[in-house]
């Protein structure tokens, strides 16, 4: 399955609280990306690291932060700033080095939803 | 930044028949074009993808082609059958920026009646 694991595959939020979605990646990647899927649409870019203890924001960073303290480690919260996140999220990674676009392997997702 | 332009929204065939989702992007600079399958709930997976050297590459009944000039490029399949049926994106990605993520199209909903 690519070598890019997420968990849970579903997660349940009340309003207000925060959540961390998990991924990891035995791939040996150095970088790491966050989509977000809404139903119908396309994947938007949430935020990315190009190499671990250093992370940017992509286009829809609003409400969610990432830390990356380990190559393997990419992990996701969703803070209660997020108005509406509930979605679909993937996570992927990417090898080659930074002057190389290479494909991306996405993580097989994790399903949020607000109750 | 890149914007990627996908269509069409919803495309159904014949078992048999050909299909074409044609794709345009914004960034000159972009050099990278994947196509990615995603079935229902699952992740994306790559299908085959394009680098902005040669215009046109195929694998079995997949083909993509690129024009530079135009910034479009499209994905072809031939003989469709109904295990093609799924949800197909398109992409774009640009060296040397910062971030090197792909900016996908809104994607193509294929069905394949059997």
């Amino acid at each position: 399955d690519g070598g890019i694991t997420q968990s849970p595959k579903y997660l349940f939020r009340k309003e207000g609280q925060n959540v961390t979605l998990s991924c990891e990646q035995n791939l040996n990647h150095d970088a790491m990306y966050w989509y977000r899927q809404d139903p119908g649409q396309g994947l938007r870019l949430i935020y990315y690291s190009q190499i671990v203890n250093d992370f940017q924001k992509g286009d829809i960073a609003e409400g969610y932060s990432v830390s990356r303290e380990k190559k393997e480690s990419f992990p996701l919260t969703v803070t209660s700033a997020q108005k509406n996140p509930t979605a679909f999220y993937l996570c992927a990674s990417r090898g080659g080095g930074l002057a190389e676009n290479n494909e991306q392997f996405f993580g097989p997702g994790t399903r949020l939803t607000v109750l | 930044g890149e914007n990627v332009e996908q269509h069409p929204s919803t495309l159904s065939v014949q078992e048999g028949d050909s299909a074409v989702i044609k794709c345009t992007y914004s960034d000159s600079a972009s050099n990278y074009f994947p196509w990615y399958k995603q079935e229902l709930g699952k992740r994306p997976q790559l299908i085959i993808d394009i680098r902005s050297n040669v215009g046109e590459k195929k694998d079995q009944r997949i083909a993509v082609t690129l024009n530079k000039t135009a910034k479009h490029f499209s994905l072809h399949i031939t003989e469709t059958q109904p295990e093609d049926s799924a949800v197909y994106f398109c992409a774009a990605s640009q060296p040397f920026t910062g971030r090197r993520a792909l900016t996908f199209g809104s994607g193509t909903r294929l069905q394949v009646q059997p």
